[in-house]
């Protein structure tokens, strides 16, 4: 079955530190995100790509955020200067069309210190 | 944002015992999923539900998209120590986004 492949699975960062987070979506879906999860509490949205280009961004993503997919099968998320409330678990999804289902990676431990 | 409310925040079952959790929110979706999480993995989808009234099923588990389109619940029957994590829903209005419930967390007593 297609899965969504995330690197690294752990990734500890000292504080300022720029962390860019690698996954790489199902070959055929056209839709890609990244949400994440503080330890204990909900899936938040982040951001939502297509076509090259952000169409949806949440209070969360601010300028220390960015998104990339700088080839045809990877799609990036950087850190600019990592902050301590930025330690979550970080997933990346993708789906074939809006509105579908998605299949999310398994995620990126990202912790701060 | 927009707020789903989750419910129950945590169950304690005896194994073979039917589930019932549900997801409401003050706003309409178009689109409602149901997720189930294990500790340190992604969230697997389990049910998707695109039109109001719609019922489906997978296996074991049941879920309906209410008929206001505010609201969804999901049926787990006769459940199995497998069962045990936490399940969330999802919906999306409008936009490409999907807002996440706090989750059920379910544990199942053998």
């Amino acid at each position: 079955e297609p899965e969504v492949t995330q690197t690294p699975s752990h990734q500890v960062t000292q504080m300022g530190q720029e962390v860019i987070l690698r996954c790489v979506p199902i070959s055929n879906h056209l839709y890609f995100y990244w949400y994440r999860q503080i330890l204990g509490q909900k899936v938040e949205f982040l951001v939502s790509f297509y076509n090259n280009e952000i169409s949806e961004k949440s209070e969360i993503f601010d300028d220390q955020f960015s998104v990339e997919r700088p080839d045809g099968s990877n799609f990036t998320l950087k850190i600019r200067s990592t902050k301590l409330e930025d330690s979550a678990m970080y997933f990346c999804a993708s789906s074939v069309r809006n509105g579908d289902g998605y299949t999310f990676g398994s995620g990126t431990r990202l912790t701060v210190v | 944002g927009q707020q789903l409310n989750q419910s129950p925040q945590s169950m304690f079952i005896q194994e073979g015992e039917d589930v019932s959790m549900n997801c409401t929110s003050s706003s309409i979706f178009n689109t409602w999923l149901w997720y189930k999480q294990d500790p340190g993995e992604g969230p697997v989808l389990l049910i998707a539900l695109y039109k109001a009234g719609e019922l489906t099923s997978n296996g074991r588990l049941t879920a309906q998209f209410g008929i206001t389109r505010k609201d969804s619940f999901l049926n787990i029957s006769a459940s199995i120590p497998s069962d045990v994590g936490i399940y969330f829903c999802a919906g999306q209005g409008n936009f490409n986004k999907f807002y996440f419930g706090s989750g059920t967390k379910l544990n199942v007593k053998p």
